[in-house]
């Protein structure tokens, strides 16, 4: 139990054009929802935090109308990155919690997204 | 402010044994936590403690003193699958999980 996925595992486009990128809690409700970006050797650096049917709440210095963040359902927030510039590649993950442990979050597979 | 420290990285020789410490300063505590990421893979979770005391799981444990705010991941019996990156994360009173940079594992034959 406790899965997630995420969609596109990788995607290519290119400058100026956005992507969008779905994560789907599989087999349980996710209350909150967690954005993570990672760039070649750093570690996990949190975007933006989500609660079904609420605004996602932004970590300083991430720009909100560039990422944009819903989570419209228990099972399903989305992460649009528009106008992508090169500098946006990266590796982007999303985490749920709300399965059966409250403090555990599960992580999906991570959308690897570059930008051209 | 708030800060984890790890070690960015270790070696170690298969069969062995490893620990990989984690120091951490963070506005309230939560519970601590131990993530494993394979290169180009997202983080899957290893172990939780939020009690002081040693949390055994197979070859995997880890310990936790909250009075010095420390925890340990032990890995025994050391196979080449394991070389990843190891995280640590406390989650604060706002819940929320504060990252360390990771402790690249680097397993030998």
């Amino acid at each position: 139990g406790a899965v997630v996925s995420q969609h596109p595992s990788w995607v290519i486009c290119k400058s100026g054009t956005s992507v969008k990128i779905e994560c789907r809690s599989l087999d349980f409700q996710a209350t909150t929802m967690f954005w993570y970006r990672q760039f070649p050797k750093q570690s996990l650096m949190l975007m933006a935090t989500s609660n079904e049917g609420s605004k996602a709440t932004y970590e300083q210095g991430v720009e909100k109308d560039k990422f944009l963040i819903n989570h419209a359902s228990l099972t399903l927030s989305t992460l649009t990155v528009t106008s992508a510039h090169p500098e946006d590649s990266s590796f982007y993950i999303c985490s749920a919690r709300g399965g059966r442990a409250d403090y555990e979050q599960y992580f999906g597979p991570g959308t690897r997204l570059t930008v051209t | 402010g708030q800060n984890i420290d790890q070690p960015t990285e270790m070696t170690a020789t298969e069969g062995a044994i490893v620990q990989i410490n984690c120091t951490y300063q963070t506005s309230g505590f939560n519970g601590l936590f131990w993530y494993q990421q394979h290169a180009g893979e997202a983080p899957t979770f290893l172990s939780y403690n939020v009690l002081d005391g040693l949390e055994e799981k197979g070859r995997f444990s880890s310990f936790l003193s909250r009075s010095k705010g420390y925890s340990y991941l032990l890995l025994k019996e050391l196979q080449m699958k394991d070389s990843a990156s190891y995280l640590c994360a406390v989650m604060d009173s706002n819940y929320q999980l504060i990252w360390g940079a990771g402790t690249k594992l680097i397993i030998k034959p």
